[in-house]
């Protein structure tokens, strides 16, 4: 099993709609998770941080953590051609993670379609 | 405010060649530092990672190599490089000593064609 896991998809999403990313994980001591925007040949963004249950919003994003079922999830409103990119999932376990290193899934490459 | 910078933007190396990549983090102190490899249609793979001057920790043993000689300053080297070397070679930095808040933040990174 891996750590963190992700659909590498493509998730195709008409323009306007709603895009929901999916990450699950597998240490339960996890207490930090990111979510990371790469378009295509540039580097990773930070565009979500979460550390508790529920959700978070920023903007036309949604982050959504459940510690119990070990899963994060994103979700883009209003989907725009300039959302088409891989979405990155990354975790921190500060028992397992010396030097504050993240665990990066493989993650989700999101399509929107005008 | 922070900024990360990587040079060379792009590089074509032959086999066997050396290597050379930089990184440089500007407006943070005693910033803990990350090299990345990602191969093409791959994800990221930690290369290197250093809590401080001097200290460089290995994630996987390979024919690369990284040193810290000034603080806010990452080098990653290879002295003979290999077609498998290929790849966009990323910098990361975080605030070091923080448990929850540990975002990283990438450089623009280095596309590396071994030929």
């Amino acid at each position: 099993q891996k750590e963190v896991e992700q659909n590498s998809g493509p998730l195709s999403v008409p323009e306007g709609a709603i895009a929901s990313l999916n990450c699950t994980y597998s240490d339960r001591g996890s207490q930090s998770f990111f979510w990371y925007r790469q378009y295509s040949g540039k580097s990773p963004e930070l565009i979500m941080s979460i550390y508790s249950n529920g959700d978070k919003e920023d903007g036309r994003f949604t982050a959504q953590l459940n510690k119990a079922s070990q899963y994060v999830s994103l979700l883009i409103r209003d989907s725009q051609p300039s959302d088409s990119a891989t979405y990155l999932c990354a975790v921190y376990s500060p028992f397992k993670a010396a030097g504050n290193k993240l665990t990066f899934g493989g993650g989700t490459r999101v399509l929107v379609k005008p | 405010s922070q900024t990360i910078h990587q040079w060379p933007a792009t590089l074509v190396q032959p086999v066997g060649s050396p290597l050379s990549l930089e990184c440089t983090v500007e407006g943070t102190s005693n910033p803990n530092l990350y090299w990345y490899r990602q191969a093409a249609g791959r994800g990221l793979q930690l290369l290197f990672y250093s809590v401080g001057i001097g200290q460089i920790s290995s994630e996987v043993p390979q024919n690369l190599s990284a040193s810290r000689p000034q603080d806010r300053q990452f080098i990653l080297s290879s002295k003979k490089l290999l077609l498998s070397d290929s790849g966009f070679y990323l910098c990361a930095w975080s605030v070091s000593g923080r448990q929850v808040y540990n975002e990283q933040f990438f450089g623009p990174g280095t596309r590396l064609t071994v030929l």
